[in-house]
């Protein structure tokens, strides 16, 4: 069973930079894998932040920027606002399926 | 604009069925596919499938296969979840998300529905 990897929880401060990051069981996390990110908030429906990687929805704000590195897919956060408090989840693509990562819970502190 | 709109809380037994709706608007509903999406209270998301909405095919992932079923109205431009022989274990938020353009999958959700199963 593929097992996708976030960090449980990080936290930073604000106007700070945080990477979160996105690993695969099966090895290193290509554009292959369609790495998607999403963000949310206690209460709330998940919402779409980046798709293939690096591809911005209309709504994504300009702080936030996906990415690969060293194998991974990576989420960073930069100039952090307190509104960005929030679990965000990867998901990868698996040639006909999808897996979410775990999720990460980002505390603004 | 896109919206998915779900129908309403439920409270079920076990062994009973649910059906969970998810209404389209804003976008020409068979042109993209929908996926659902689960969240167990407390617990991360959990992708169940999806369902091409040209064909009504479906695709059902690992752990998903049997007692569950994704059906559509095209006319009413509705998805559907179906849930038979509930167990405790399907409490849950279930959510349904579209498939959008250009490669971007889960563009858009529905606010989720908590189907609760207790006795």
């Amino acid at each position: 069973q593929t097992v996708v990897t976030q960090e449980p929880s990080l936290t930073v401060s604000p106007g700070g930079t945080v990477t979160l990051t996105c690993a695969s069981s099966t090895g290193v996390v290509t554009s292959g894998h369609y790495p998607n990110w999403f963000q949310q908030k206690p209460g709330q429906a998940p919402r779409a932040l980046f798709y293939s990687t690096t591809n911005k929805h209309s709504w994504t704000p300009a702080r936030f920027s996906g990415s690969l590195l060293g194998g991974e897919a990576v989420l960073t956060l930069s100039g952090v606002q307190p509104e960005d408090e929030a679990e965000y989840y990867c998901l990868l693509y698996y040639g006909g399926s999808w897996v979410f990562g775990g999720g990460t819970k980002l505390t603004v502190l | 604009q896109v919206q998915l709109v779900q129908s309403g809380s439920e409270l079920k037994k076990p062994g009973a069925s649910v059906r969970v709706s998810c209404k389209a608007s804003g976008y020409t509903f068979s042109t993209y596919a929908m996926s659902w999406v689960r969240q167990a209270p407390g617990q991360g998301l959990e992708w169940m499938g999806w369902i091409n909405t040209k064909t009504g095919n479906p695709t059902y992932a690992q752990g998903f296969t049997g007692r569950f079923v994704f059906s559509l109205d095209t006319s009413v431009s509705t998805a559907y979840l179906q849930i038979s022989s509930l167990k405790a274990e399907d409490t849950a938020i279930y959510y349904c998300a579209r498939d959008g353009p250009s490669g971007s999958y889960f563009d858009y959700w529905g606010q989720g529905t908590l189907v609760t199963v207790s006795s």
